[in-house]
C-alpha cells in the first residue's frame, strides 16, 4: 500500500499565506482531499482536488496537484485556521465503482501554528 | 437535517469486540459509500475501510483484515463496524464518514476505550 507523508507541523504569520504539502506515489493518479481537525473534533473536509471546495469553506483555501504532490494553501491565514490537517487519497484500485477493491490512504497530519 | 449519528463511548475488555453504529439521516442513504476512520489518542487518522449502504459490498484496510466487518441496515439508514479480538492498541476514536472524493460527512465519533 502506498503512503502519504506530511511535514509534522508548520507555521505562518496572521494574515499570510501558507501552503501545506502532501507527497505520495498514488497522488500521480488520484486527487487527495484535506480535512482540518480541532482539537477535540470530528475532521471538517475544507478541500478537494483542485478545484472543490465544499459549500460553507472559505475562499482563502485551494488546492493544487503537481506530479507525486498534493499541497493545501491558505491564503491570508486566520487565527481560526489553527489546527490540524490531513491529506487523503485513494490507494490503489481495481477501479470498481461499486465500493470493492477500492482502498483509501491518509497522510500523517500537519499541525498549523498561525502566529 | 444532514448528518451521521454515533453514540458517544463504549468500553471493552482485551479479548472482546465492540460493534459501533452510524445511523445516517437527511439524505437518501443508498446514494453514498460510508468509510470508518479511527484516531488513536494524539495521533493521526487511519482508513478502516468502506461499505456501499446499497449493495453491501465491503472493501477492508488490509491491518484490519480478518478482524473488521463492516455491515449495513437499509431499513434504518445504519450502517455498523464490528472489530474483534480487542487489544489495548485499538483504544481509539471510531468514525463514520460518508463520500467517495472527499469525505463530506463525518459522524462525531465513538470512543472505544479497551482496557482490563
Amino acid at each position: 500500500s502506498s503512503e502519504l507523508t506530511q511535514d509534522p507541523a508548520v507555521s505562518v504569520a496572521l494574515g499570510q499565506t501558507v501552503r501545506i504539502t502532501c507527497q505520495g506515489d498514488n497522488l500521480r493518479k488520484y486527487y487527495a482531499s484535506w480535512y482540518q481537525q480541532k482539537p477535540g473534533q470530528a475532521p471538517v473536509l475544507v478541500f478537494h482536488g483542485t478545484s472543490n471546495r465544499p459549500s460553507g469553506i472559505p475562499d482563502r483555501f485551494s488546492g493544487s496537484s503537481s506530479g507525486n504532490t498534493a499541497s493545501l494553501t491558505i491564503t491570508g491565514a486566520q487565527a481560526e485556521d489553527e489546527a490540524d490537517y490531513y491529506c487523503d487519497s485513494r490507494d490503489s484500485s481495481d477501479e470498481s465503482r461499486d465500493g470493492s477493491g477500492n482502498y483509501w490512504v491518509f497522510g500523517g497530519g500537519t499541525k498549523l501554528t498561525v502566529l | 437535517q444532514v448528518q451521521l449519528v454515533q453514540p458517544g463511548s463504549e468500553v471493552k475488555k482485551p479479548g472482546a469486540s465492540v460493534k459501533a453504529s452510524c445511523k445516517a439521516s437527511g439524505y437518501t442513504f443508498t446514494s453514498y459509500f460510508m468509510h470508518w476512520v479511527r484516531q488513536a489518542p494524539g495521533q493521526g487518522l487511519e482508513w478502516m475501510g468502506i461499505i456501499n449502504p446499497s449493495s453491501g459490498r465491503t472493501t477492508y484496510a488490509q491491518r484490519f483484515q480478518g478482524r473488521v466487518t463492516m455491515t449495513r441496515d437499509t431499513s434504518t439508514s445504519t450502517v455498523y463496524m464490528e472489530l474483534s479480538s480487542l487489544r489495548s492498541e485499538d483504544t481509539a476514536i471510531y468514525y463514520c464518514a460518508r463520500g467517495w472524493g472527499g469525505f463530506d460527512l463525518w459522524g462525531r465519533g465513538t470512543l472505544v476505550t479497551v482496557s482490563s
